[in-house]
């Protein structure tokens, strides 16, 4: 069965630094999404991507956040500067087009800023 | 805007007893509904989904979930629990013709007494 795939699993970080986390989506998939889920919260939507563009995002999506798919196979999720509260589970989502269509879940990268 | 709530945050049970989780949603109109499932170390999986027609849709591992308009509610069910049904559960909705992003509750853990 296809699975989303999300590396590192686990990344620690200095405040400051920049981070990128990285994500393979499901290969016939149009649709990229990155959520985060803060210790105690609720899984939020950041950001979604489809034709090489931003198609939606969240007042959390701030300019020190980015989306890129470098190439066919790799989505990525950039931090420029890390703050103590970007420390959360970010999940990587996949989806074909459709409205009606699953979104593929990754088993999240646990980002940690100290 | 809309939100998800699941008002219990963990919830204790038998195995062999049966299951209900709580889901309410605040939104004007009927809107996509999903179920899905964290086990340690995954990422999320779809248990379910509800677009339209029979109000009662039934999922994968044996786990059915109950659309009630008049209530906001879509609860989910399972006649018989497992030792591997121990894990979160989370509500989400997606509204239609409004983006692909997902809202989600806050989660209900489960854990199973053997």
């Amino acid at each position: 069965e296809p699975e989303v795939t999300q590396t590192p699993s686990h990344q620690v970080t200095q405040m400051g630094q920049e981070v990128i986390l990285r994500c393979v989506p499901i290969s016939n998939h149009l649709y990229f999404y990155w959520y985060r889920q803060i210790l105690g919260q609720k899984v939020e939507f950041l950001v979604s991507f489809y034709n090489n563009e931003i198609s939606e995002k969240s007042e959390i999506f701030d300019d020190q956040f980015s989306v890129e798919r470098p190439d066919g196979s790799n989505f990525t999720l950039k931090i420029r500067s890390t703050k103590l509260e970007d420390s959360a589970m970010y999940f990587c989502a996949s989806s074909g087009l459709a409205a009606t269509y699953e979104q593929y879940f990754g088993p999240g990268t646990r980002l940690t800023v100290t | 805007a809309q939100s998800v709530t699941q008002p219990d945050i963990h919830i204790t049970v038998s195995e062999g007893a049966s299951l209900e989780l709580r889901c309410n949603y605040s939104y004007g109109a009927t809107p996509y509904l999903f179920w899905y499932v964290q086990s340690p170390g995954q990422g999320l999986q779809l248990l379910l989904k509800y677009f339209s027609g029979d109000t009662l849709v039934q999922g994968i591992k044996g786990f059915e979930a109950e659309f009630k308009r008049s209530q906001s509610s879509f609860n989910l069910r399972k006649p018989s629990v497992h030792w591997s049904d121990a894990a979160e559960y989370f509500c989400a909705l997606k509204i239609k013709a409004a983006g692909n992003k997902l809202t989600f509750g806050g989660g209900t853990r489960v854990l199973v007494k053997p």
